[in-house]
């Protein structure tokens, strides 16, 4: 069954204070990986799709790297607009079905 | 373009109640899906479909129904209500599987 977990649940940070936000994943031959940004009373925006290990995928102050195991978004110097939950998901080689994590709720400080 | 539309944005209904919540795309997207998002859960899988007149079940089925008659509309049927059915639904679609979806901005139901 795949799953997926991220960490840490939530996380505050001042602006200009540099992070890294964790999605962790088992599943049966990735097909995908997706991050998504969501706002308070949104649906998900799409931010990155990573596809195979070593990728790395990069927006803005966002960049997103994927190994066969985690994936990481790391937030260069954020600034307060880039307070969202951010989701991760999966999809696998053998389903139709994406996987969400929880999320990790964001908070950046002025 | 107004990519994914979800209505209505809000509903109350009482238990036993049933209703349909719509969804529809004007992106020629083969793959839709629905969603429900509780606190600390994330996002849970109801239903999907890969095109026209083909549905399959997500992760939590249950007392919802679905079909698609039209590449641009997958509306989600709520057969008979219940206190747990509760929650944000989101609708997403994606030009096919294994890319990445498209999500309208949600109903947000009570059922009470």
């Amino acid at each position: 069954e795949d799953q997926v977990t991220q960490s840490p649940e939530a996380l505050r940070l001042q602006e200009g204070e540099s992070s890294s936000l964790n999605c962790s994943y088992t599943v049966s031959g990735l097909r995908g990986l997706f991050w998504y940004r969501q706002d308070p009373g949104k649906g998900p925006e799409f931010l990155f799709t990573l596809y195979s290990a070593g990728e790395e995928k990069e927006k803005e102050r966002l960049k997103a790297t994927l190994t066969k195991k985690e994936s990481f978004l790391h937030i260069t110097a954020p600034k307060p607009e880039d307070s969202a939950t951010y989701l991760c998901a999966v999809q696998d080689n053998y389903g139709q079905n994406f996987v969400f994590g929880p999320g990790t709720r964001l908070s950046v400080l002025p | 373009n107004a990519g994914v539309t979800q209505t209505p944005k809000f509903q109350v209904l009482k238990t036993g109640q049933s209703m349909t919540l719509q969804c529809a795309q004007d992106m020629n997207h083969e793959y839709m899906s629905w969603y429900r998002q509780d606190p600390g859960m994330g996002l849970r899988l109801i239903h999907y479909s890969v095109g026209a007149g083909i549905t399959d079940q997500g992760e939590v089925p249950n007392g919802y129904n679905v079909s698609r008659s039209t590449t641009e509309d997958f509306p989600l049927r709520l057969l008979s209500a219940a206190p747990s059915q509760t929650s944000v639904y989101f609708c997403a679609s994606s030009y096919s599987t294994g890319q990445p979806q498209h999500f309208g901005d949600g109903t947000r139901l009570s059922i009470l």
